[in-house]
């Protein structure tokens, strides 16, 4: 079966720490993987993809993700997260020959203190 | 460039009732996707049309309904409202094709809840 894993519903950490959100996919087929961002009451932003190439992806804000094939994997990593960074976090997935189709995980509330 | 505009932004209606949501796809996009992201829980795909056909639908009983007009813009149409259809309602273009080049472009949706 295909899906989409996100392991954490929410993750608190301190304004400077860096931070991993992790995501986790289950296929038989080719994908192409990528983040979104949602702030309150807001819409989805594409923070960034992997479509094939080089496994480690550069996003938006200083964000990037690394795609692991073996371990089915896309977490997504900030060095150093600020106060504006505060939001839910989106993994998605395109299964090919689904019909380009989103498929998302549960999400994570990614919470970021002083 | 515009970008994906959604209407209303919030809307209350009572169960049993029927609801039309509207969006306009971002210029120069010509497949429309529409997304149910329930509180608390990822979007899940509705369905997608494209030449105003459509083209692609996820596990949404029949009274989920769309409409693809010639501009490209969208309507959702949900019959016979149910209280688990309170949720934010998605509305995302691209280019067929382009997808997973390109993306999806979404819009910040509409927020429906049904009393």
């Amino acid at each position: 079966a295909q899906s989409v894993t996100q392991l954490d519903s929410q993750v608190p950490v301190f304004e400077e720490a860096p931070v991993e959100l992790r995501c986790n996919y289950s296929s038989s087929v080719s994908v192409y993987l990528f983040w979104y961002v949602q702030y309150p009451n807001q819409g989805l932003q594409l923070l960034l993809k992997y479509l094939s190439g080089s496994t480690l992806v550069k996003g938006i804000n200083g964000f990037e993700a690394e795609f692991n094939k073996s371990q089915t994997s896309f977490h997504l990593r900030k060095p150093s997260v600020h106060i504006s960074d505060t939001a839910e976090y989106f993994c998605a997935v395109i299964f090919t020959g689904g019909g380009n189709k989103l498929t998302f995980g549960t999400g994570t509330q990614l919470k970021v203190e002083l | 460039e515009t970008g994906v505009t959604q209407s209303p932004t919030h809307l209350i209606k009572t169960r049993g009732q029927q609801v039309t949501l509207r969006c306009s796809s971002q210029s120069g996009h010509n497949t429309v996707s529409w997304y149910q992201q329930a509180l608390g829980q990822g979007p899940q795909f509705i369905f997608q049309y494209y030449r105003e056909e459509e083209n692609g639908r996820g596990n949404f009983p029949p009274r989920f309904s769309g409409l693809q007009f010639p501009n490209y813009s969208s309507e959702l149409n949900v019959n016979a409202l149910e209280l688990d259809d309170s949720a934010l309602y998605l509305c995302a273009s691209s280019l067929t094709g382009q997808a997973p080049n390109y993306g999806y472009t979404f819009g910040s949706g509409t927020r429906l809840t049904v009393v």
